[in-house]
This record gives C-alpha cells, sequence and structure tokens, in this order.
C-alpha cells in the first residue's frame, strides 16, 4: 500500500512558468514532508521541508504548501528554470522517533525554454 | 556541508558474485540508510542502522546484508548477486536530530 503518492509521472512547463508538483499521503502520522530533487545518475539532493504545524514553507523560488485536513502537499516553483529539469521526490516521516522516509514514486519535470 | 561518498558509481558484476558497496559520511551521523532506485518505483529502503553495529530491515531486505562497524561507514552486501539487483543503488545520512536524510551520488550496478 502507497502512503506517499505523486500521481503525475512527468510534468512539462515553460520556462518563466510556474511549475506545480503535487502529492498526497494516507498516513495520518505523518507530521514532517521533504522534496527531493533528483538528477540522472546522481544522488537526491534536499530541497524544502515543511513540519506539519505550518502550512507554508519558502526558500527562494520554491515554495511548499501543506494541506493536512486534505492529506496533500505540492511545491511550487516560480519562476521555473530549465535547470529545475529533474526528477522530485515527495517524502515523508511519522516523526516520535522514527528513522524512516517513505518516498512518493518522483514526477519528472521539464522546463521548456 | 553534509558529504556523503560511495566507493564506485559504477559497477559491473557476474550473477553469483559477492558484491561490496560502501559508503561513508564525514558529519558524525548516527543513522544511515541503503535504498535502490528504479524506474517508476521511487526509492525503496532496503536497510537502515541507527547506530554503530545496529541494523534494521527496511521495504526490501531479501538478498542483501549490512554492516556498520564504524559510525561513518555503512556497507551494503550482496551475497550473491542476481540479475534483479541490477539497479541504482544510493547512501544517506541523518543526525543531529533532524529529519532531513543526506544523499550519496549513487552506485549504478549492472549484474549480468
Amino acid at each position: 500500500d502507497q502512503q506517499v503518492k505523486q500521481n503525475s509521472p512527468s510534468l512539462s512547463v515553460q520556462e518563466g512558468r510556474i511549475s506545480i508538483l503535487n502529492c498526497d499521503y494516507t498516513n495520518s502520522m505523518f507530521d514532517y514532508f521533504l522534496w527531493y530533487k533528483k538528477y540522472p545518475a546522481e544522488g537526491p539532493t534536499f530541497l524544502i521541508s515543511i513540519s506539519s504545524i505550518k502550512d507554508k514553507n519558502e526558500d527562494g523560488r520554491f515554495t511548499v504548501f501543506l494541506n493536512k485536513s486534505a492529506k496533500h502537499l505540492s511545491l511550487h516553483i516560480v519562476p521555473s528554470q530549465p535547470g529545475d529539469s529533474a526528477v522530485y521526490f515527495c517524502a515523508a516521516n511519522p516523526g516520535a522517533g522514527s528513522y524512516q522516509l517513505t518516498f512518493g514514486k518522483g514526477t519528472k519535470l521539464s522546463v521548456i525554454p | 556541508d553534509v558529504k556523503v561518498t560511495q566507493s564506485s558509481r559504477y559497477l559491473v558484476k557476474r550473477t553469483g558474485e559477492k558484491v561490496f558497496l560502501e559508503c561513508v559520511q564525514d558529519m558524525d551521523h548516527e543513522n544511515m540508510f541503503w535504498y535502490r532506485q528504479d524506474p517508476g518505483l521511487g526509492l525503496r529502503l532496503i536497510y537502515f542502522s541507527y547506530d554503530v553495529k545496529m541494523k534494521e530491515k527496511g521495504d526490501i531486505p531479501e538478498g542483501y546484508s549490512v554492516s556498520r562497524e564504524k559510525k561513518e561507514r555503512f556497507s551494503l552486501i550482496l551475497e550473491s548477486a542476481s540479475t534483479n539487483q541490477t539497479s541504482m543503488y544510493l547512501c544517506a545520512s541523518r543526525g543531529g536530530g533532524k529529519e532531513t536524510q543526506y544523499f550519496g551520488p549513487g552506485t549504478r550496478l549492472l549484474v549480468l
């Protein structure tokens, strides 16, 4: 049973526009969420995170929104740049001393110049 | 900056060979993890270690074992490599009371 779902395997966006990547989760115990970016043949790089006590976190061009009642989070990239083209993974942690992250299957973002 | 290194970027092995993948982190992190990444399946946890000499099975431990004799080093062992273990292997570490895991560059393993 997939507890973290990224329902869009791919997304194409024009350079300069907004990219919105979505993630849904089923486990109500998750209380910390992260986004990672991964280029081919490289390891994932941490991008941004959000705790369940917040509904928004911003870092430069990247903003993560969390809707706990809908069990949904999204990553907004504004403006999108060609270098943002990568696979984006959503991950969740249930807290309470848990060591593990549960990852979604990823969304491949292509930013078209 | 956290640095996680993996012993090889690319590896080609024969079916039945014993394979060692090594991971080293330089941030004194308590926790270390091994994942494999396959197209359409995302990142799946194989094993993790919450402290030296301690290990826990992840979601897909079959066919793998691990060793953590020193805090900075976490090894993944394929006792008898099979073609279905062809994959990208990723090591990560976590510590300092934070949730973020930091990843190494990955090892792309091909088993023939």
